[in-house]
């Protein structure tokens, strides 16, 4: 596609409850990132992949978090057992590969809400 | 382990008025810098890339420089203009993170009024 897609836009979440967040990258970006931005911050790193490895979940906050990519293509981001403090958006990042030359093209972000 | 700070956190500022805004980061092995633009509930727009060979980078009213050795970037906006409202972000590639991440600062989020 012409850029990053994120779905859903916008999802509020019933405390204790699982969700699943959607990210389709750029067609033949090989390197996908997450992030969690909360309000007034920058985006917070929570995991990369290349292709469908993920290369790096250091920044998952909980093993409520998961993160996959089997096909090298969309990924998704679960959240399992959701609190309060998972409010945030999740962005989504996608690039042409793991070279250092490339930089990111962000997606619009899921609006997380945990109520 | 890398650390970004963006300053100021807010700046606002009447149009036409030429501003900077400066990044620094902690571990100069960097393999890029990128600054991003961010509007209210919306995602990044990417502005300027400075690989960490180069020493600046430009796009229309934008200059972006970078200082790898003394851990700074600046973005210089000209002639500032209302539709410039937005946060603006700084992240940087490498050093210390493995490579693979990118690290952002806070943002310094900016408003030109008219």
């Amino acid at each position: 596609g012409a850029g990053v897609s994120q779905s859903p836009r916008y999802k509020v979440a019933k405390r204790g409850q699982d969700v699943a967040l959607r990210c389709d990258p750029i067609s033949g970006h090989v390197s996908l990132f997450w992030y969690q931005q909360a309000l007034g911050q920058g985006p917070e790193f929570l995991t990369y992949f290349q292709n469908e490895a993920q290369l790096d979940k250091s920044g998952l906050p909980s093993d409520r978090f998961f993160a996959e990519r089997p096909e090298g293509s969309v990924s998704t981001l679960k959240i399992q057992r959701t609190q309060q403090e998972d409010s945030a958006v999740y962005l989504c990042a996608s690039s042409l590969n793991g070279g250092t030359n490339y930089g990111y093209t962000f997606g619009s972000g899921t609006r997380l809400t945990v109520v | 382990k890398q650390e970004v700070t963006q300053i100021p956190a807010a700046l606002s500022v009447p149009e036409g008025e030429n501003l900077v805004l400066n990044c620094s980061f902690t571990d100069s092995a960097i393999y890029n810098l990128q600054w991003f633009r961010q509007d209210p509930g919306k995602g990044l727009t990417s502005l300027l890339l400075i690989q960490s060979s180069q020493r600046e980078q430009t796009s229309g009213r934008l200059n972006a420089s970078l200082d790898k050795s003394s851990g700074r970037s600046t973005l210089y906006i000209a002639a500032s203009q209302p539709g410039d409202s937005a946060t603006y972000l700084c992240a940087v590639r490498g050093g210390g993170t493995g490579g693979f991440k990118t690290i952002f600062g806070a943002g310094t989020r900016l408003f030109v009024k008219a």
